[in-house]
């Protein structure tokens, strides 16, 4: 079975700080990577997403991962967080093999402080 | 692409009351997912379709729960005898292909008093 874990539950940062989530998976198979974003009061909405290829993954907002497969870790960074920043962002795992469903990870609250 | 759309967006009941809700894909989605998220935690799968069929339902958190999606296009989720423990954000996920992104929709808020 799938499952994530994102390490920091709420982190509280200053405008123009650099920013990273951790985001850990166990599955032994091939899958494919998300990170989610919930601003306040808007549904998910993907942030970026890794298939194959390149693992370092680019996404909107200037947010990136970098898929570690020997890590199993998917962690999200951003050089330098803003103000609109402030959300909740998902990890997510599916594969192939458990037909698409995603498993998400518990969330991390971010707060950035103008 | 005019988005996922889930109605209602709010749905207040008793306990012991059955409750639907609708979910309306991103049209020519072919793949149609439900997913339950409880306050503080990920969204966690609940059931998904191909077109019509159901292709995965042993998530479905008991047999008070069902779903279904009778023409290919918006789906269904109903709970029957609902409990307390049901209350929860209920959401709505589509994507074309097998490993194309999910889209969600806004949600359907369930409470039980």
């Amino acid at each position: 079975a799938q499952s994530v874990s994102q390490h920091n539950h709420h982190v509280i940062l200053s405008e123009a700080a650099s920013l990273e989530l951790g985001c850990n998976y166990s599955y032994g198979g091939t899958v494919n990577l998300f990170w989610y974003v919930q601003y306040p009061g808007q549904h998910l909405q993907l942030l970026l997403k890794y298939f194959s290829g390149d693992p370092l993954v680019k996404g909107i907002k200037g947010f990136e991962a970098e898929f570690i497969k020997s890590k199993f870790s998917f962690n999200l960074r951003k050089p330098s967080v803003q103000w609109s920043d402030t959300a909740e962002y998902f990890c997510a795992v599916n594969s192939n093999n458990a037909g698409n469903m995603l498993t998400f990870g518990g969330g991390t609250r971010l707060m950035v402080k103008p | 692409d005019t988005g996922v759309s889930q109605n209602p967006r709010h749905k207040i009941t008793k306990r012991g009351q059955n409750v639907t809700f609708r979910c309306d894909p991103i049209s020519e989605h072919n793949r149609l997912y439900w997913y339950r998220q409880t306050l503080g935690q990920g969204p966690e799968f609940l059931t998904y379709f191909q077109n019509e069929a159901q292709l995965e339902k042993s998530r479905l958190l008991s047999d008070r729960f069902s779903a279904e999606r009778p023409k290919g296009s918006f789906s269904t989720l109903e709970i029957q005898r609902t409990e307390q423990g049901d209350s929860a954000m209920y959401l709505c996920a589509s994507s074309r292909q097998l490993t194309d992104t999910q889209y969600f929709g806004p949600g359907t808020r369930l409470t039980v008093l």
